[in-house]
């Protein structure tokens, strides 16, 4: 089955650092990704639509300055988060698009938690 | 090799029926579960979640039953309405909440 990863898994840093996590289709290519940033009560809450070769589709209300998205191959989307402050400490996925028995499927990667001091 | 399976891909339901959307995992370490629901162009949004601890949880028309000798759940919708419509997915964690593995995700659609 498909199969994304997410890197680092964990990253703590500190208030005004950038930070960057990959996102990566190991086995497919995927033209689409999508960051999702969870909130409380376990919903995920979509950041942005990435597609390779062109600028991501962010969602109302999320900065596209502060949260940098590059999906600059087929299977990689990479998200980062600028001048990081500690509000912006959460569990951050990505998602990608592939072709399952027909229908359009996500698969989602294990996710990472950006903690900010 | 995926550590939660929905084999199902898509699963079509009857208005008023019951719905039975299934889950299989591989990795005994996981002891939290949690089924998420997704309409076009938004995020999945919590659904119900149960515990290595319990074997059934239930909230309104959703239970979820867990059978850890193995290493299934399912998630049953009774009745089943039109709204229900949308892509299921199951997802697992080990350490309580953190590091989530989801599933590939099973359409349901309930016809009126």
């Amino acid at each position: 089955g498909a199969v994304v990863s997410q890197h680092p898994s964990r990253v703590i840093c500190k208030s005004g650092t950038s930070v960057k996590i990959e996102c990566r289709s190991l086995d497919f290519q995927a033209t689409t990704m999508f960051w999702y940033r969870q909130f409380p009560k376990q919903s995920l809450m979509l950041m942005a639509t990435s597609n390779e070769g062109s600028k991501a589709t962010y969602e109302q209300g999320v900065e596209k300055d502060k949260f940098l998205i590059n999906h600059a191959s087929l299977t990689l989307s990479t998200l980062t988060v600028t001048s990081a402050h500690p509000e912006d400490s959460s569990f951050y996925i990505c998602s990608a698009l592939a072709w399952r028995e027909g229908l359009e499927t996500q698969y989602f990667g294990p996710g990472t938690r950006l903690l900010v001091l | 090799d995926q550590q939660v399976k929905q084999n199902s891909p898509s699963l079509s339901v009857q208005e008023g029926r019951i719905s039975i959307l299934n889950c299989d995992y591989t990795n005994s370490m996981f002891d939290y579960f949690l089924w998420y629901k997704k309409y076009p162009a938004e995020g999945p949004t919590f659904l119900i979640s149960i515990s290595s601890i319990k074997d059934k949880n239930e909230d309104g028309r959703f239970t979820v039953f867990l059978n850890k000798s193995a290493k299934h759940l399912s998630l049953h919708i009774v009745p089943s309405q039109p709204g229900d419509s949308a892509v299921y997915f199951c997802a697992a964690s080990d350490n309580y909440g953190q590091n989530f593995v989801f599933g590939p995700g099973t359409r349901l659609s309930v016809l009126p």
